[in-house]
């Protein structure tokens, strides 16, 4: 099993501005997954990239998956406040996260 | 409300006191799960079921028993805790465990504290 690591690991921006977190993993995939949680409450599914996928977009979020280099990534675009949160990677349904990025969006 | 109901979502406890938390589901998944998500730590897993089995303890200190009655239900027995267990439980379910539908839900969360 595995999880991924993602990075940078806080992140602060003005309301507007686009924010981009990182997401590394060791082996091979079948499909990533990105969440989000806001404070003190259970992590909500966001989108799901499969391995022969390289992009895929859902309203104002944006994730690529490079699998030669192992990595995905995640753009917020138009940020609000509301994104103000912590965000997870997860591989496989493996069901294991990092640590999160944990996003500020300045209003 | 995302499917899945945990209860309660306050439990202050002290290191004698035995307590359960619980968990529903009625998304007809298969598999749950229990996670401890302390400050300033990543969300640990604890436990998976799947078919009503346990298929993963990750290291986890006896004083947490889980039990899954059927597909809907997941508790969390705890007794004897430290005050390092103090930290926010979450419960969540998928359709399958490591196969199929990726998507995961979460409850609430329960916020303990052991005092």
């Amino acid at each position: 099993s595995q999880q991924g690591e993602e990075d940078p690991q806080a992140l602060s921006i003005q309301e507007g501005e686009n924010a981009t977190m990182n997401c590394s993993y060791k082996t091979s995939i079948n499909n990533l997954q990105w969440y989000r949680q806001n404070s003190g409450r259970g992590l909500v599914h966001l989108i799901l990239i499969r391995s022969n996928e390289r992009e895929k977009h859902s309203g104002r979020l944006r994730v690529t998956l490079d699998t030669s280099k192992k990595s995905s990534s995640l753009l917020i675009t138009a940020s609000r406040a509301a994104d103000t949160a912590s965000y997870f990677c997860a591989t496989n349904n493996d069901m294991r996260f990092g640590a999160g990025t944990r996003l500020t969006v300045k209003p | 409300e995302t499917g899945v109901t945990q209860t309660p979502r306050h439990l202050v406890m002290g290191m004698t006191n035995k307590k359960s938390l619980k968990c529903e589901q009625h998304l007809g998944h298969n598999a749950m799960y229990w996670y401890k998500q302390s400050a300033k730590k990543p969300l640990e897993l604890m436990f998976v079921y799947s078919l009503e089995e346990r298929v993963e303890n990750n290291s986890v200190p006896s004083r947490f028993s889980p039990e899954c009655p059927n597909s809907s239900h997941l508790f969390l027995h705890l007794h004897t805790l430290q005050p390092e267990d103090s930290a926010l439980y979450l419960c969540a379910s998928s359709q399958d465990f490591r196969t199929g539908s990726a998507e995961a839900f979460f409850g609430q969360g329960t916020r303990l504290t052991v005092v």
